[in-house]
């Protein structure tokens, strides 16, 4: 079934500094989303994504499909972008990675 | 905008307890899902189901049960409950998942607890 792998496991960052926050899954699908959680919270949808490049504020992704790969850049990182993001793709069947936990210190 | 319930917040129960979480949608949203997230990890999928009265397992359905006889609502039976199974279970649904206009509305969870 499909795999979804995300890296790096952690990330710390001090305030404006830049994230890259990697997702690879083992086969293409129609649909492909990154997702937030805050701590203790719970999930909400940040883009969807599954080709190319798309821009919403200070997050970038870009999804390269054939290549089974998909990055969320976020420009300028701010302390409450603390959290865990999450990639998750398939059919009906979605499944996510594991998550990147940031944590981004003033 | 619409909103899912999840039932209850809180559910404490003891080893070998058989235990059911509700989860209710008013979004009128075909698809279901059912994922437990175990402490400062992803979601694992447990069920889900593309419509009223349809089952598919995930990747991690045993010792778990589900039934979905309403559209609105999708329920999950922890058949024999664990103490390995500490974690906190998710409610989805989509409307159309495969469109890139459409996403996955989560519940704010049920967190289970073992003694």
């Amino acid at each position: 079934g499909q795999q979804v792998q995300q890296s790096p496991a952690s990330l710390v960052l001090q305030e404006g500094e830049n994230a890259e926050l990697q997702c690879n899954f083992s086969s293409t699908a129609t649909q492909l989303q990154w997702f937030y959680q805050s701590p203790g919270g719970s999930l909400v949808s940040l883009l969807s994504n599954p080709s190319g490049t798309k821009h919403t504020g200070r997050l970038t992704s870009t999804t390269v499909t054939k290549e089974r790969r998909s990055s969320l850049h976020i420009s300028s990182s701010q302390t409450t972008d603390s959290g865990t993001y999450l990639c998750a793709t398939g059919g009906y069947k979605v499944v996510f990675g594991s998550g990147t936990r940031l944590l981004v210190s003033p | 905008g619409g909103i899912i319930t999840q039932t209850p917040k809180f559910l404490i129960g003891q080893e070998g307890q058989k235990l059911t979480l509700k989860c209710q949608q008013n979004f009128n949203h075909d698809t279901m899902y059912w994922y437990r997230q175990d402490s400062g990890k992803g979601l694992r999928l447990i069920y889900y189901s593309i419509t009223e009265n349809d089952l598919q397992k995930g990747d991690l359905s045993e010792g778990y049960d589900a039934s979905r006889e309403k559209k609105s609502s999708f329920s999950l039976t922890v058949t024999s409950a664990q103490k390995n199974e500490m974690a906190v279970f998710l409610c989805a649904s989509s409307r159309d998942w495969g469109s890139s206009a459409e996403t996955l509305y989560f519940g704010s969870g049920t967190r289970l607890t073992v003694l």
